[in-house]
């Protein structure tokens, strides 16, 4: 079946680091390639999104890339603040059809000042 | 829009007790989602719903779960009867749109449900 997996953390960084959550997929077909965000307290957010190879998706700051060849969707940010700080999530929806997401078991990112 | 409402925010219950979610998606969308999160196992989708037609239930735990929607603005989760193993947060999603756009999920702030 579908999976996806993600480095789960904590990770913890300087204000204005290099990110990098890496994130690998298993899955039929084609699938669709999201990440999530979840503030504390609060529902998942969609950050950005990919919908087929070497389609780059972003959104305030955040990219990630989709790599059919190494089955990969790795998040990068080029300069985090402490606003960053959350629990991002790695998904997918299969391109055989099934509509439900696929998650990975989230990645706990943790900016100090 | 007020985005999807889920109630309640929190609910404790004791084991053998029925617990009762519900969500009202956001008005328009056709597509609803119960997804179940906790520690061990992530986030799980459960069952899912298209124009308020059940079209996957293979998520759902056991029989002691159950999902409903009567009519396109709302939704509701039973357990019946709770036992402690489900103590979970339980997120409401809903979607629309034909091809890509549905898979554009937007989810609700989640029912924390502890089950003593």
């Amino acid at each position: 079946g579908d999976s996806v997996t993600q480095m789960e953390g904590p990770v913890t960084l300087s204000e204005e680091a290099f990110l990098t959550i890496n994130c690998t997929y298993t899955a039929t077909g084609y699938p669709s390639l999201f990440w999530y965000v979840q503030y504390p307290g609060e529902g998942l957010q969609l950050l950005l999104k990919a919908t087929k190879a070497d389609d780059k998706g972003s959104n305030k700051g955040f990219e990630a890339t989709y790599r059919k060849e190494t089955t990969s969707f790795h998040l990068e940010k080029g300069s985090v603040q402490v606003s960053d700080s959350a629990v991002y999530f790695c998904a997918l929806i299969s391109g055989g059809g099934a509509d439900g997401l696929t998650f990975g078991k989230g990645t706990h990112l943790i900016i100090q000042p | 829009d007020a985005g999807v409402i889920q109630s309640p925010r929190h609910e404790v219950t004791e084991m053998g007790q029925e617990v009762t979610l519900r969500c009202k998606p956001i008005s328009g969308h056709d597509y609803l989602f119960w997804y179940r999160q906790t520690m061990m196992r992530g986030l799980e989708l459960l069952i899912y719903f298209n124009n308020n037609v059940p079209i996957d239930d293979s998520g759902m735990p056991e029989d002691r779960f159950s999902a409903k929607m009567p009519n396109a603005s709302f939704s509701t989760l039973k357990i019946q009867p709770s036992e402690p193993r489900d103590s979970a947060v339980y997120f409401c999603a809903s979607s629309y749109g034909p091809g890509q756009r549905r898979n554009e999920q937007f989810f609700g702030p989640g029912t924390r449900l502890t089950v003593l």
